[in-house]
């Protein structure tokens, strides 16, 4: 079958720099999305990552790699914002996403 | 760009009733729309895939009568939950493919749908 596993819950504070671990078995891939969702929002889009190494983007980076199903999303100098849920999808050998459950960061003073 | 907007945000109906669902691409004709529900806490769920003049791909285990999507335009795709009952409360968020090739998916801000 087809498995995305993250952390349920995340606790960082204000400030610091936290990790958000993603790994992944599923039918092929064709990328990996990470996505950020505030309660009751929709998702909104973070980065894409389709090649081995990091990708940087302001605060937040993203790392893959394709051979060890493994992919994390970094976030520096967290702000009280940044608590949100954080959703790791992949997009398989159908070009389906897979989306995981999510990992609620929390960001304390 | 890429904004996809969702009418209503937030519904409540009468067990038995009908509702509609709206989801539009404001800046950009969609090649794909998605149909997804999500319970609080949980990820989201793949309800349907719809591509425009196509009949809507359902993912196993939704019913394609109860839940009635059409798409009618590279813009428009709407979404019926036919018949609801209160275990059909949820957010229903609807996503849309600017191209193929991205992949990436913009998502509207979401219905909030609860039956009484």
């Amino acid at each position: 079958g087809q498995n995305i596993d993250q952390p349920t819950e995340m606790t960082a504070t204000e400030g610091a720099i936290v990790q958000i671990n993603c790994t992944y078995q599923t039918s092929g891939f064709n990328g990996l999305f990470w996505y950020q969702q505030h309660a009751g929002e929709a998702p909104t889009f973070l980065s894409y990552n389709v090649l081995d190494g990091l990708e940087e983007k302001g605060r937040f980076s993203s790392f893959l790699s394709r051979s060890k199903g493994y992919s994390y999303l970094l976030l520096k100098e967290l702000q009280m914002k940044d608590s949100a849920s954080y959703l790791c999808a992949v997009l398989d050998s159908n070009y389906q996403l897979i989306w995981g459950a999510g990992t609620k960061l929390i960001i304390k003073p | 760009g890429a904004v996809v907007s969702q009418h209503p945000s937030w519904v409540i109906c009468k067990s038995g009733t009908s509702v509609k669902i709206e989801c539009r691409s404001l800046d950009f004709q969609a090649t794909t729309m998605f149909w997804y529900r999500q319970f609080p806490k949980k990820s989201l769920m793949l309800m349907a895939t719809s591509n425009e003049g196509s009949k809507a791909t359902y993912e196993q285990g939704v019913e394609k009568d109860k839940f009635l999507i059409n798409h009618a335009s590279l813009t428009l795709s709407t979404l019926t939950v036919t018949s609801a009952h209160p275990e059909d409360s949820s957010f229903y968020i609807c996503s849309a493919t600017l191209l193929a090739e991205t992949y990436e998916q913009y998502f509207g801000p979401g219905t909030r749908l609860t039956v009484t």
